[in-house]
């Protein structure tokens, strides 16, 4: 069964340190999300892609964080640099359709700032 | 602004009867609800979806209702399984636009 990829499962960094984190869709889904889920709490957008371009980038501290799809298939965010706060489940996911379908979930990284 | 909120963190119920789980949302224009299941340390897994236009949607032991007069929706597990239990996520949104999670409900279903 298709699934959406992400690494690494867990990151512990210090704070003021640079983090990455990566995302392989589901192959053929053109949308792609990034978004964030504090302990307790619902899962928050951070951004949208469809195929390459960002779609939705409102929610994203846009002064630390940033997200790229350059070739429409694979996903890269970056904090730099990290703060205490940012101590949450980073999941991507991916649907066919850009709206309103399902998003297929990852397993998320859980990040841990020290 | 919490648009989306499920107001019971838990519910516990037991093995083979009703579990009912709720979701109120203020966006009169949100046109599509969704449910999702999450288990521990891993990411949301799509559960049902309603839109609108409908006001039951049902699959297999799921069924989602939606009132939207009250603004109001619920999922009914029917019978509740002790692999049900997880944390259950309402989503809601507009055609196109970003969807807005509730804060989840801990289903606890016991043997």
């Amino acid at each position: 069964e298709a699934e959406v990829a992400q690494s690494p499962r867990y990151k512990i960094t210090e704070k003021s340190q640079a983090v990455a984190f990566w995302c392989d869709p589901i192959s053929g889904h053109a949308t792609l999300y990034w978004y964030r889920q504090i302990l307790g709490q619902g899962p928050e957008l951070l951004v949208q892609f469809q195929d390459e371009s960002v779609v939705d980038d409102s929610q994203l501290p846009k002064d630390r964080f940033s997200a790229e799809r350059l070739k429409g298939v694979d996903s890269t965010l970056k904090i730099q640099p990290a703060e205490l706060g940012d101590s949450a489940m980073y999941l991507c996911a991916s649907s066919f359709f850009q709206g309103n379908t399902e998003a297929f979930f990852g397993q998320g990284t859980r990040l841990t700032v020290v | 602004d919490q648009q989306v909120k499920q107001n019971s963190p838990s519910l516990s119920v037991q093995e083979g009867r009703i579990s009912i789980l709720n979701c109120d949302y203020t966006n009169s224009m949100f046109d599509y609800f969704l449910w999702y299941k999450k288990y521990p340390a891993e990411g949301p897994t799509f559960l049902i979806s309603i839109s609108s236009i409908k006001d039951k949607n049902e699959d297999g032991r799921f069924t989602v209702f939606l009132n939207k007069s009250a603004k109001h929706l619920s999922l009914h597990i029917v019978p509740s399984q002790p692999g049900d239990s997880a944390v259950y996520f309402c989503a809601s949104g507009t055609s196109g636009s970003r969807l807005t999670f509730g804060e989840g409900t801990q289903l606890t279903v016991n043997p």
